[in-house]
């Protein structure tokens, strides 16, 4: 079945610097994925998505990569911001092609 | 302004009672979602409808229901058959297509003592 991970639970890090979130997935490449943001007892919102033939999106000071050698994308957050905490999630379609299926998130902390 | 209401916040219901929660979305869209989060744990889903009196199951149904009669309500029911129902749950929509990001709601915090 496929599979979508993130690896890292909690991320600390400076104002400032940039976070970089990973996500694995297994089995097939999806033709897409997702990240999503959530906030304490919040619904997740939508921030990007990345088709398979993309090897890079921006919006702002994000920026997503996509690779399929390594079934891998990454998501950075170019100088951090204490408002950028939060957690990140990360998501592929299933197989029937009806619904996502979402990887566990990584909890971003960014210190002043 | 356009979005997802789900209602109530909070529920609070003694065991071997059902439950329904509400969802409620004037985006016009076709697809509606249910999920469940527990801590630690990502979004796990629970059931899903692409179009009006249509609904399948996700990877966890057992011990919920749903109903689809009308485009814009697509209420759970968590039933005295699901044997841990003390969770977050977050219902979602979408425009059909592959591509389509999802909408969610703000969450319903259901606790069973």
């Amino acid at each position: 079945s496929q599979k979508i991970e993130q690896n890292s639970e909690a991320l600390n890090i400076q104002e400032g610097k940039t976070a970089t979130l990973t996500c694995n997935y297994t089995n097939y490449s999806p033709a897409y994925l997702q990240w999503y943001r959530q906030d304490p007892g919040r619904g997740p919102v939508f921030l990007l998505l990345i088709r398979e033939n993309e090897k890079e999106k921006r919006k702002e000071r994000l920026k997503v990569t996509f690779d399929t050698t390594l079934k891998q994308s990454l998501f950075h957050i170019t100088a951090s911001q204490p408002a950028d905490s939060a957690t990140y999630l990360c998501a592929r379609v299933n197989q029937a092609g009806t619904a996502l299926i979402f990887g566990k998130g990584t909890t971003l902390s960014v210190s002043s | 302004d356009g979005g997802i209401t789900q209602s109530p916040k909070y529920l609070f219901r003694k065991e071997g009672q059902n439950v329904t929660l509400s969802c409620e979305q004037n985006l016009n869209h076709d697809a509606m979602y249910w999920y469940r989060q527990d801590p630690g744990q990502g979004l796990r889903l629970i059931y899903y409808s692409q179009i009006v009196n249509d609904f399948q199951k996700g990877d966890i149904a057992e011990g919920y229901s749903v109903s689809r009669e009308k485009k814009e309500s697509f209420p759970l029911t968590v039933t005295s058959a699901q044997k841990n129902p003390t969770a977050f749950y977050l219902c979602a929509s979408s425009q059909t297509g592959d591509l389509s990001p999802l909408h969610f709601g703000n969450g319903t915090r259901l606790t069973v003592t």
